[in-house]
């Protein structure tokens, strides 16, 4: 079945640092990509999303590009913010007709001044 | 709108007991999605509707778990005879249908069971 592999955890960065949290996935059809981020005390929330090969999603400085020939869709950032910190999750949704989401396991990032 | 809204957000109950969760989605959303997450782990999918039907049940959802939405509004997710290994957080998702569209999270409901 579709899985979802993302790299040991914690991670800690000072501000402005690069960063990169590897994700990789299993998958028997084309799937559609996603990273999720949950901030202290909310829900989660989608930070960016790919649909096809070669897609790059961005938002708020943050960008992952989807890579069929590695499977892969790491999620990168040139300079984090303490306001960074937060739960993320990388997932997948199968092309079939529910748009299920398979999720990694999370990986926490903790941003310091 | 207010986003997906769940009911109670934490809820402790003694083993043996049952208990029920309810979500309201996103208003114009018709499907709908329930998830559990234990500690350390991404969220695994539960069941989802369209509409008011259930079109598909994962293994994870044992006999003791049953989940409705009756009239394709809100959905609520009831599991009997808790036990110990159903401590986890409830999520519960909103979305339309549509491929490749944005699935919305409440902030789910924590679950002890003691």
């Amino acid at each position: 079945g579709d899985s979802v592999t993302q790299m040991e955890g914690p991670v800690t960065l000072s501000e402005e640092a690069f960063l990169t949290i590897n994700c990789t996935y299993t998958a028997t059809g084309y799937p559609s990509l996603f990273w999720y981020v949950q901030y202290p005390g909310e829900g989660l929330q989608l930070l960016l999303k790919a649909t096809k090969a070669d897609d790059k999603g961005s938002n708020k400085g943050f960008e992952a590009t989807y890579r069929k020939e590695t499977t892969s869709f790491h999620l990168e950032k040139g300079s984090v913010q303490v306001s960074d910190s937060a739960v993320y999750f990388c997932a997948l949704s199968d092309t079939g007709a529910n748009s299920k989401l398979t999720f990694g396991k999370g990986i926490t990032l903790s941003v310091r001044p | 709108d207010t986003g997906v809204s769940q009911d109670p957000r934490h809820k402790i109950t003694k083993r043996g007991q049952n208990v029920t969760f309810r979500c309201d989605p996103i208003s114009e959303h018709n499907r709908l999605y329930w998830y559990r997450q234990t500690l350390g782990q991404g969220p695994e999918f539960l069941t989802y509707f369209q509409n008011e039907a259930q079109l598909e049940k994962s293994r994870l959802l044992s006999d003791r778990f049953s989940a409705e939405r009756p009239k394709g509004s809100f959905s609520t997710l009831e599991i009997q005879r808790t036990e110990q290994g159903d401590s986890a957080m409830y999520l519960c998702a909103s979305s339309r249908v549509s491929q490749n569209t944005e699935a919305f999270f409440g902030q789910g409901t924590r679950l002890t069971v003691v």
